[in-house]
């Protein structure tokens, strides 16, 4: 699976849009992008994941660049609950070998601030 | 989303005992199940990866002998920490996934060896 880079750290003025990137260009055609979160002490939450569309749901939107190589994970109205370590992870989404495995680099730390 | 159970959430024991940590994913079957370890200010380093009905693959470095992984249902897989001592204590955290899904986490388990 591919390896992404993400900044260590980012603050957020609550109520206002976060916008985490995510680099990730060595992304194979075949692989997705997932976003992650950890609350601290908690078990990761999926957040989203997608392939080269854009993509939208209840808790936030992504957007991938056309050469795939980066991306954008966007919290429209961020909230003092949104503060955690936010993890961009590529891998094979299709039906999977037995040797795909979700790999977690260090994440970004977000902070929503009062 | 889906839900994984993990239990208990806290243990203490004492250095040389076992301890078994139980991971259950409650509304559906899933086909693998991976086990995480993370210590404080870190990312979930994977330990091992397990399937239905056969042996754990572990990445390198993790002792098989000492994490006891065992994965007898589709709904159930257990990491028993084996001779447990003072540097195994950290926050263990189970996934779940089938081959079309992305993963669900557990709540994560803290073990700590006294």
């Amino acid at each position: 699976d591919a390896k992404t880079t993400q900044p260590p750290s980012m603050d957020c003025a609550e109520g206002r849009a976060a916008n985490l990137p995510c680099n990730h260009s060595t992304i194979s055609g075949n692989e997705y992008v997932y976003w992650y979160r950890q609350i601290h002490s908690q078990g990761p939450q999926y957040i989203i994941h997608g392939l080269k569309n854009n993509e939208t749901n209840e808790m936030a939107s992504l957007i991938i660049t056309e050469d795939r190589k980066s991306s954008t994970l966007i919290l429209p109205h961020a909230t003092l609950r949104d503060t955690a370590v936010y993890y961009c992870i590529v891998r094979v989404a299709e039906i999977r070998t037995s040797g795909s495995r979700l790999t977690f680099g260090e994440g970004t730390q977000l902070t929503v601030n009062p | 989303g889906a839900v994984v159970s993990q239990h208990p959430s806290r243990v203490i024991c004492k250095s040389g005992t076992s301890v078994k940590i139980e991971c259950r994913s409650l509304d559906f079957q899933a086909t693998t199940m991976f086990w995480y370890r993370q210590f404080p200010k870190q990312s979930l380093m994977l330990m091992a990866t397990s399937n239905e009905g056969s042996k754990a693959t572990y990445e390198q470095g993790v002792e098989k002998d000492k994490f006891l992984i065992n994965h007898a249902s589709l709904t159930l897989s257990t990491l028993t920490v084996t001779s447990a001592h003072p540097e195994d204590s950290s926050f263990y955290i189970c996934s779940a996934e089938t081959v079309l899904t992305e993963a669900f986490f557990g709540q994560g388990t803290r073990l700590t060896v006294v």
